[in-house]
């Protein structure tokens, strides 16, 4: 069974300040999507990797895929209060075309 | 992407009583997804509900308590039978429309007291 481990689970800190959030798997990944969460709101879609050591950039959100395929990470630069919310990354097993397997998901929150 | 509206965006229901869920999406897809997810938690795939067939259910769901229905391509409903308040949870449904990428709808908040 394929897992993803996301960490931390839970994040506070002050507007201004940089964060990542790590997705962690020992297996192998077709590709990798990060959503964001808000409160009363079903997850967005922000971005997927498909590509090992694969970049992509969001206006200040930063992903990256690792080389092996196995995790991810989002990267937030001067982080404001409009980012608060629930951050799930999300990965394609191998051999799978449409389910996704979850991260346990990260709460943020971003201070003024 | 796709716009999915789901209703209704909240109830509380008693104990022993059922509720269906709808969700409707502007376009047509094959995937539909209904997925169950505590406040600030991951999400948990209850099933997987294609146009014209029967859904495919989890470990630890199965139909009698959560019946779905997909009468077309632009539809899809889930109930929630015989609830207890371990019910209580936001129900979510999404569309997949390229293999490894989903769309939600808001979300239906379910009280059972």
């Amino acid at each position: 069974t394929q897992l993803l481990e996301q960490s931390p689970q839970f994040l506070s800190i002050q507007e201004g300040e940089n964060l990542t959030v790590y997705c962690n798997s020992s297996s192998v990944f077709s590709s990798l999507q990060w959503y964001r969460q808000e409160p009363g709101e079903g997850p967005v879609l922000l971005v997927t990797v498909v590509t090992g050591g694969e970049v992509k950039k969001l206006k200040r959100l930063t992903f990256q895929f690792g080389d092996a395929r196995k995790d991810s990470s989002l990267h937030i630069t001067a982080a404001q209060p409009g980012d608060t919310g629930l951050y799930l990354c999300a990965g394609q097993g191998l051999g799978s075309n449409y389910q996704l397997i979850w991260g346990a998901g990260t709460k943020l929150i971003i201070k003024p | 992407s796709a716009v999915i509206s789901q209703k209704p965006s909240r109830d509380i229901c008693q104990r022993g009583t059922s509720l269906t869920i709808q969700c409707q999406v502007d376009s047509q897809v094959t995937m539909m997804f209904w997925y169950r997810q505590q406040p600030g938690q991951s999400l948990t795939l209850i099933a997987t509900a294609n146009q014209g067939s029967e859904a495919t259910y989890e470990s630890g769901f199965v139909i009698d308590k959560f019946p779905i229905s997909r009468p077309n391509l632009t539809f899809s409903t889930l109930t929630v039978s015989n609830m207890s308040p371990e019910d209580s949870s936001i129900y979510l449904c999404s569309v997949s429309l390229v293999p490894y990428e989903q769309y939600f709808g808001p979300g239906t908040r379910l009280t059972v007291t």
